[in-house]
């Protein structure tokens, strides 16, 4: 079965620090993953996409995200926050023509 | 840039009333879906469409029928609103489908 567990619905952070929102997945092949960010009433954007190659990616903003197959992860990074990544957070998994999106990670930041 | 748009950003119904939602994407592209976000819940897919005329099912279709008419157009009906309805409607699009473009929502709440 495919799935995508965010672990921490809420993380919060003080400006300047690290940012670490964490996603591991299920799938029976290997997966395309992705995430996305949500600010308040707006869709989803996209922020990096993992397909195959470098297992590294990096996305907008000064986010990456590195997969690793042995650990099942797709953890997303910031090495610093900014007031402005403030939002909501979505890990997904495709494979086999369909989506698998995660519950979401509500990110706060501190000043 | 790919743009996704839909109809209304807030829509207020009462139960029983039939509901349009419409999507329209402005880069041609073939795959065109329909999600419903909840919280703690994530995103759940509700109806998908590869072509003009086409459908396919999603997770949760019960109660929901779409259209497909034009290719950039994908409309989202509620045949007889209920209170459980009462949720964010994101509209997707994709060229590849590895890759979803989404609108801002529409927020419809059901009285």
């Amino acid at each position: 079965a495919q799935s995508v567990t965010q672990l921490g619905s809420h993380v919060s952070v003080s400006e300047g620090a690290l940012v670490l929102l964490r996603c591991n997945y299920s799938s029976s092949v290997p997966p395309y993953l992705f995430w996305y960010v949500q600010y308040p009433n707006q869709g989803l954007q996209l922020l990096l996409k993992y397909t195959t190659g470098a297992t590294l990616v990096k996305g907008i903003n000064g986010f990456e995200a590195e997969f690793k197959k042995s650990e099942t992860s797709f953890h997303l990074t910031k090495p610093s926050a900014h007031m402005s990544d403030a939002a909501e957070y979505f890990c997904a998994l495709y494979n086999f023509n369909k989506f698998y999106f995660g519950s979401g990670t509500k990110l706060n930041v501190k000043p | 840039d790919v743009k996704v748009t839909q109809s209304s950003r807030y829509l207020v119904k009462r139960t029983g009333e039939k509901v349009f939602l419409e999507c329209v994407q402005d880069m041609d592209h073939e795959n065109m879906f329909w999600y419903r976000q909840d919280p703690g819940l994530g995103l759940r897919l509700i109806y998908f469409s590869y072509d003009v005329k086409m459908k396919e099912k999603g997770d949760i279709p019960e109660g929901y029928s779409v259209s497909r008419e034009k290719k950039e157009r994908f409309s989202l009906i509620l045949e007889s609103a209920s209170t459980n309805q009462t949720s964010m409607y994101l509209c997707a699009s994709s060229f590849r489908l590895d890759t979803q473009y989404f609108g801002p929502g529409t927020r419809l709440t059901v009285l």
